[in-house]
């Protein structure tokens, strides 16, 4: 089966500018995760959909972060305006039903540098 | 918090022997799951342990849960050079999130 598909693989740009990375998890998962890893750190949770609903953003800054996931399939996260301490690895990635229960398939992550 | 916190951070073995890591948590958890990241990819599911489990195998993994000294092993026997990788715990409480620990880096020798 074809796995969690994300763009672009690297991202460099200037702070204060903004950025969107796209995810298209396993086809006929209802959970989609977003995680940020720092260089250096595991992954940690920034935003986890259920189907096209928020089910956990508590970690998620608000103020300069967003994420979408229409009709409940693929999904889009962006950061606007960016800041230097963004500059980490983007990871999507998907569950058949819940995480807390099953394990997660990842993407290959889009690597974020903002200067 | 629930993350796990692997010890120790960085291993260097010899292919052919066994690597061990350990993971600590700090309350009551559902289930515990390793995965592997190679270097520039992302993480890939190893095997899963729930509460109610003390032991578990999967081909040369073998990963050991104590619920009581709040955790876990992950043991890889007969280490080989494509096991080089960063290897982390992630616990889960019941809520749906799964907290990550920080990584513990394994490299095989040739």
């Amino acid at each position: 089966e074809a796995g969690v598909a994300q763009s672009p693989r690297y991202k460099i740009i200037e702070k204060r500018q903004s950025v969107a990375f796209w995810c298209n998890p396993i086809s006929g998962h209802a959970t989609l995760y977003w995680y940020q890893q720092i260089l250096g750190q595991g992954p940690k949770l920034l935003i986890q959909f259920q189907n096209n609903g928020v089910v956990d953003d508590s970690q998620l800054p608000k103020d300069r972060f967003s994420a979408e996931r229409l009709k409940g399939v693929d999904s889009t996260l962006k950061i606007q305006p960016a800041k230097l301490e963004d500059s980490a690895v983007y990871l999507c990635a998907s569950s058949l039903l819940q995480s807390g229960r099953e394990k997660l398939f990842f993407g290959s992550g889009t690597q974020l540098s903002v200067l | 918090s629930q993350q796990g916190e692997e010890d120790p951070q960085a291993l260097s073995i010899q292919e052919g022997e066994n690597a061990t890591m350990n993971c600590s948590y700090k309350t009551s958890i559902n289930n515990l799951q390793w995965y592997r990241q190679n270097s520039g990819r992302g993480l890939v599911h190893l095997i899963l342990i729930r509460s109610n489990e003390r032991e578990k195998h999967s081909g040369r993994l073998r990963v050991t849960l104590d619920t009581s000294k709040k955790s876990s092993s992950l043991l890889i026997t007969a280490s080989r050079a494509a096991d080089t990788a960063s290897y982390f715990c992630a616990t889960s409480r019941g809520n749906n999130r799964l907290a990550f620990g920080k990584g513990n880096q394994v490299v095989v020798i040739p």
